[in-house]
């Protein structure tokens, strides 16, 4: 089945600990995935992208890894800032959903002075 | 780049109006475009695939004649609620692909936060 969003889990930290956040995506023929924050009243933000041929890619403070064995994607935020508190959503892509995001259920992060 | 915009950001109106939302794309054209709707606190849940010049592909489960979606040009898209009820309330949120026929980041437009009274 697909990954359907319920009730968002939370993660809290402190200003300039590192931050991550896991998702497990459901259908093993995606093969391109895609992280984004939400913040309140808005549309997601392309954060960072992945393809099933890579393990682990970074960005400036964001590092994605992806372990296909177990259908499990991690975000990991450096330093984090009170800015990057919001909601942070995988997405998978791929198969016959092919060109169709479908969305994990997402993460609230607060990040605390 | 790939700038999407949604018009309007927040609507409120009477039960069994009909309501349209816009997406644009500002600075690309998108052959394909995805509408969304999200609940408080929820995931997105992708309603329906908007194809430019054909019938837009509906979500199990998604009133194609509730939800009404025209794709005219390469760079709009239009999603009507008709007869909008209470239950209809909720956050509609559109996307869009710079390239099509390849797996790609899509770009989301802000938003529009529906209120049906």
């Amino acid at each position: 089945g697909e990954s359907v969003g319920l009730h968002l889990p939370t993660l809290s930290v402190q200003e300039g600990d590192n931050s991550i956040i896991n998702c497990a995506y459901s259908n093993s023929a995606s093969d391109y995935f895609i992280w984004y924050k939400q913040e309140s009243g808005k549309g997601p933000q392309f954060i960072i992208d992945i393809r099933s041929n890579m393990d682990k890619r970074q960005g400036q403070r964001v590092t994605v890894l992806l372990n296909k064995t177990v259908k499990h994607l991690s975000l990991q935020i450096a330093a984090t800032q009170p800015g990057d508190s919001a909601v942070y959503f995988c997405a998978e892509m791929g198969g016959t959903s092919y060109g169709k995001l479908t969305f994990g259920q997402g993460t609230i992060l607060t990040v605390h002075p | 780049g790939a700038v999407v915009s949604q018009h309007p950001s927040w609507v409120i109106c009477k039960s069994g109006t009909s309501v349209k939302i816009e997406c644009r794309s500002l600075d690309f054209q998108a052959t394909t475009m995805f509408w969304y709707r999200q609940f408080p606190k929820q995931s997105l849940m992708l309603m329906a695939t908007s194809n430019e010049g054909s019938k837009a592909t509906y979500e199990q489960g998604v009133e194609k004649d509730k939800f009404l979606i025209n794709h005219a040009s390469l760079t709009l898209s239009t999603l009507t609620v008709t007869s909008a009820h209470p239950e209809d309330s909720s956050f509609y949120i559109c996307s869009a692909n710079t390239r099509t026929g390849s797996n790609q980041p899509q770009h989301f437009g802000d938003g529009t936060r529906l209120s049906i009274l």
